[in-house]
């Protein structure tokens, strides 16, 4: 069974630049988190969808981070424009509908210089 | 201070020897707790599981959770150099929101062949 899919694994950009990260979750889970991972710390939930729906947002800065989730399945996170702060590993999640258990994607790892 | 603390290390010990780490919180409404364990440049990968108190035993790992004392371990058994990882341990309430989990800001191990 594939596990959780992103891209890409690597970016770098110019501040006030924007930047998406893809992410496609196991198949059949209809739950799927973005969570923030700075360096020497634990992930840190952005938004988590169930299905379609965004539950739970209230971490995500949404003067300059937007997501989606068309149709279920994949999905995008934005950031735009981008701040040299925001340089971290973007990880996505996903777990079953009754699922206590996430499980995670290699991450994407953003610098902005 | 945080939900959850974890002390980061690093730490280092010589193969075979017994790992101990571990973690304090302090919501009262967490019920599930699990250790992630995570290579460099990768996503975090579950190890272990449990809901509620008690032991989990799988291999050479082996999960305590003392709600009473709001503290949880994780031990590995006869340590092997590809246990050299950081090690995360992540916790969680019952339903809803609280599902959300939050984590600690990990352990970094070397086991030193």
């Amino acid at each position: 069974e594939a596990g959780v899919v992103q891209s890409p694994r690597y970016k770098i950009i110019e501040k006030k630049q924007p930047v998406a990260f893809w992410c496609n979750p196991i198949s059949g889970h209809n739950t799927l988190y973005w969570y923030l991972q700075n360096l020497g710390q634990g992930p840190e939930l952005l938004i988590r969808y169930e299905n379609e729906e965004a539950v739970d947002d209230s971490q995500l800065p949404k003067d300059r981070f937007s997501a989606e989730r068309l149709k279920g399945v994949d999905s995008t996170l934005k950031i735009q424009p981008a701040e040299l702060g925001d340089s971290a590993v973007y990880l996505c999640a996903s777990s079953s509908a009754t699922g206590e258990t996430q499980y995670f994607g290699p991450g994407t790892r953003l610098l902005v210089l | 201070q945080k939900e959850v603390e974890q002390d980061p290390g690093p730490l280092s010990v010589p193969e075979g020897a017994i790992v101990s780490l571990n973690c304090t919180y302090s919501n009262s409404a967490f019920q599930y707790f699990m250790w992630y364990r995570q290579y460099s440049r990768k996503g975090p990968e579950l190890l272990m599981y449990t809901y509620s108190s008690g032991n989990k035993e799988d291999g050479r790992f082996t999960a305590q959770v003392d709600k009473s004392s709001k503290y949880i371990s994780l031990f590995i058994r006869d340590s092997q150099p590809s246990d050299s990882a950081t090690y995360l341990c992540a916790m969680s309430g019952v339903s809803g929101s609280a599902r959300q989990l939050t984590f600690g800001s990990g352990t970094q191990l070397t086991v030193l062949p």
